[in-house]
């Protein structure tokens, strides 16, 4: 079964500290892909990174950067001099299958973490 | 592209009423995908089309519930006889055929509140 776990409730910073949000996976399949979302206020999930499983590399995007790593079963998220407009829920998700042969298979989501950015 | 869209965005109804809630996707995208989401959760998935079939659906999706989506466009889902246990969010989500960089767009959900 597939289950993602992200045990970190709440997190809450000072601005430009760094931070980093744990995401665990299960699955028993070898080929998948992890996402993050993140959910502002508003509601709408917006989408920040994809990896799939055969791709270990991490991967910076500006102030974010990822740490995939299969031994451990995790892909962390860290954020680099947060800032307030970084405040929201983040969730981690997990899609099994080959979606170039499958199709866009369902998500399965963690629990999310608030990140809360203190001025 | 004004990406997904789902309407109404609150909804406040009686217990035992009927309510129905509706996903536009994005137009191209042939897979469509509702999630609800509970205060304090992550969203969990109830079901998922591709063009008009219905391909699969969680244990989560009781009998009062039912998805449709007539033509492979817009989606509806109807819950009837309403219960407080489904005060949620529900999230609407559509994907293209998967190429290379493939992904899922969220629309901004409709909010049930079961009084």
């Amino acid at each position: 079964a597939q289950k993602v776990t992200q045990a970190q409730t709440e997190i809450s910073v000072v601005e430009k500290e760094d931070v980093t949000l744990d995401c665990v996976y299960e699955t028993r399949d070898t080929t998948y892909y992890l996402f993050w979302y993140k959910q502002p206020p508003s509601g709408e999930l917006v989408f920040l990174i994809r990896r799939n499983s055969f791709d270990e590399q991490n991967e910076i995007s500006g102030r974010y950067s990822w740490n995939f790593q299969k031994s451990t079963s995790s892909f962390n998220f860290t954020i680099t001099a947060s800032q307030v407009v970084d405040s929201a829920v983040y969730f981690c998700a997990l899609s099994e299958g080959r979606p170039l042969i499958q199709g866009a298979q369902k998500l399965v989501f963690g629990q999310g973490t608030r990140l809360t950015i203190n001025p | 592209d004004t990406g997904v869209s789902q309407d109404p965005r609150h909804k406040i109804t009686k217990r035992g009423q009927n309510v129905t809630f509706r996903c536009d996707p994005i137009s191209e995208h042939n897979r469509l995908y509702w999630y609800r989401q509970t205060l304090g959760q992550g969203p969990e998935f109830l079901t998922y089309f591709q063009n008009e079939a219905q391909l699969e659906k969680s244990r989560l999706l009781s009998d009062r519930f039912s998805a449709e989506r007539p033509k492979g466009s817009f989606s509806t889902l109807e819950i009837q006889r309403t219960e407080q246990g489904d005060s949620a969010m529900y999230l609407c989500a559509s994907s293209v055929r998967p190429a290379l960089n493939y992904g899922y767009t969220f629309g901004s959900g409709t909010r049930l509140t079961v009084v």
